[in-house]
């Protein structure tokens, strides 16, 4: 039962334009929300987070909003840039542990 | 050291023989944690440090997967009788546990383990 999805494998944006990478949790106990980068031969690197008592989270060009009713959160890149290009993986944690579970990750390429 | 250190960087073993994958995390990290990506595929949890405390080994996929911790240092995962479905690049991220820090996780760059 994956408990973190991330329905779209590749996402293609012109450079300067928005980014919406979506990710979907079915876990209500989930209380906290990470966004990682990963490029090719390389660890992820944190991006972004979000507890579950915001709405909405924002660091320069990168916003995350979440919806709990709609056990849905979202990462906004704006603008664009080529060097964004990576995969992006949400992870979700409940409360009382530090155990994350991890979606599958959607590729982002922005194009120049 | 500044990050979290995997070694090696890549191994190629043949069907049957067993592994050892090791990690460095930060200094000072309570938790480490490891996780393995096959080709395409999204971070599968493994197993989870945190301190004195028991492991969560929940998400060890067989009997064969075991991984040790000392103390708050160096962590191995090891692999016994190896089969080709063990391919897949082997991830280790530490974590300050205990503060708002703490639910940033800091990743090595992987070990890519190749099963022929």
């Amino acid at each position: 039962d994956q408990q973190v999805k991330q329905n779209s494998p590749s996402l293609s944006v012109q450079e300067g334009r928005i980014s919406i990478l979506n990710c979907d949790y079915t876990n209500s106990m989930f209380d906290y929300f990470l966004w990682y980068k990963k490029y090719p031969a390389e660890g992820p690197t944190f991006l972004i987070s979000i507890s579950s008592i915001k709405d909405k989270n924002e660091d320069g060009r990168f916003t995350v909003f979440l919806n709990k009713s709609a056990k849905h959160l979202s990462l906004h890149i704006v603008p664009s840039q080529p060097g964004d290009s990576a995969v992006y993986f949400c992870a979700a944690r409940s409360s009382g542990t530090y155990k994350y579970i991890f979606g599958t990750g959607t590729r982002l390429k922005v194009l120049a | 050291g500044a990050g979290v250190s995997q070694s090696p960087s890549n191994k190629v073993t043949e069907k049957g023989k067993d592994v050892e994958l090791r990690c460095d995390p930060i200094s000072g990290h309570t938790a480490l944690y490891w996780y393995r990506q096959r080709l395409g595929q999204g971070l599968e949890f493994l197993i989870y440090f945190q301190g004195n405390s028991a492991p969560d080994k929940s998400g060890l996929p067989s009997d064969r997967f075991s991984a040790e911790r000392t103390g708050e240092s160096v962590s191995t995962l090891t692999i016994q009788r190896t089969q080709q479905e063990d391919s897949a690049v082997y991830l280790c991220a530490s974590s300050l546990v205990g503060t708002e820090e703490g639910n940033i996780q800091y990743f090595g760059a992987g070990t890519r383990l190749s099963v022929l």
